[in-house]
């Protein structure tokens, strides 16, 4: 079946790294997705990772990914103000012959000074 | 970069209302997608047009239609608005399988 699951909330400490995870279900996807979407606003790809890799980094931002455990983590580091959003998740899967992204509940990242 | 623009960020209607949502992209892509998002509900796909004038209905078509007749527009449609369809409306569009997202249209059925 297709199911992606995050846990709904997560708060920390201004500098502090955050780490917000996600678990999926279709191991035959190619690629998996992290969105982030601020207060009134639509949704912003953030960064992607192709099925082939363990991890990517980008700046402050490093994606893991542990294929056997169907597992995917969005690290920030130095975590600011700024990054307070909801961040999704999401995973390619095919569906009649066309891609369909199914998304996670999403995360509401909270960060305090 | 990618632009996907919405007409409209706010909206309000009244029950029985037929209600537009444009959506417009301007990088040529093939795939169009609306969806719908409501709190704790994550976002669930509506409709999505793989070509001009084609159409496939997504997890939750019901009370919605689309249009889609020129390859850069993607209209959702409310034939007769119901307080059940408030909500943020979200249009994306994609060549593969990465889905570039608009703005969003937060609409109010009264």
């Amino acid at each position: 079946g297709e199911d992606v699951e995050q846990s709904l909330f997560l708060s920390v400490r201004e500098g502090d790294s955050s780490v917000i995870n996600c678990t999926y279900t279709d191991s035959s996807s190619t690629y998996l997705y992290w969105y982030k979407q601020e207060p009134g606003a639509g949704l912003q790809l953030l960064t992607y990772i192709f099925s082939n890799m363990d991890m990517k980094q980008d700046q402050r931002l490093t994606v893991l990914l542990n294929k056997k455990d169907k597992h995917l983590s969005l690290r920030i580091a130095d975590t600011q103000t700024g990054d307070s959003a909801i961040y999704f998740c999401a995973e390619i899967h095919p569906s009649g012959g066309y891609n369909k992204l199914i998304f996670g509940a999403g995360t509401r990242l909270a960060v305090h000074p | 970069d990618v632009k996907v623009t919405q007409s409209s960020r706010y909206l309000v209607k009244r029950t029985g209302e037929k209600v537009f949502l444009e959506c417009v992209q301007d990088m040529d892509h093939e795939n169009m997608f609306w969806y719908r998002q409501d709190p704790g509900l994550g976002l669930r796909l509506i409709y999505f047009s793989y070509d001009v004038k084609m159409k496939e209905k997504g997890d939750i078509p019901e009370g919605y239609s689309v249009s889609r007749e020129k390859k850069e527009r993607f209209s959702l449609i409310l034939e007769s608005a119901s307080t059940n369809q408030t909500s943020m409306y979200l249009c994306a569009s994609s060549f593969s399988g990465t889905q570039y997202f608009g703005p969003g249209t937060r609409l109010t059925v009264l």
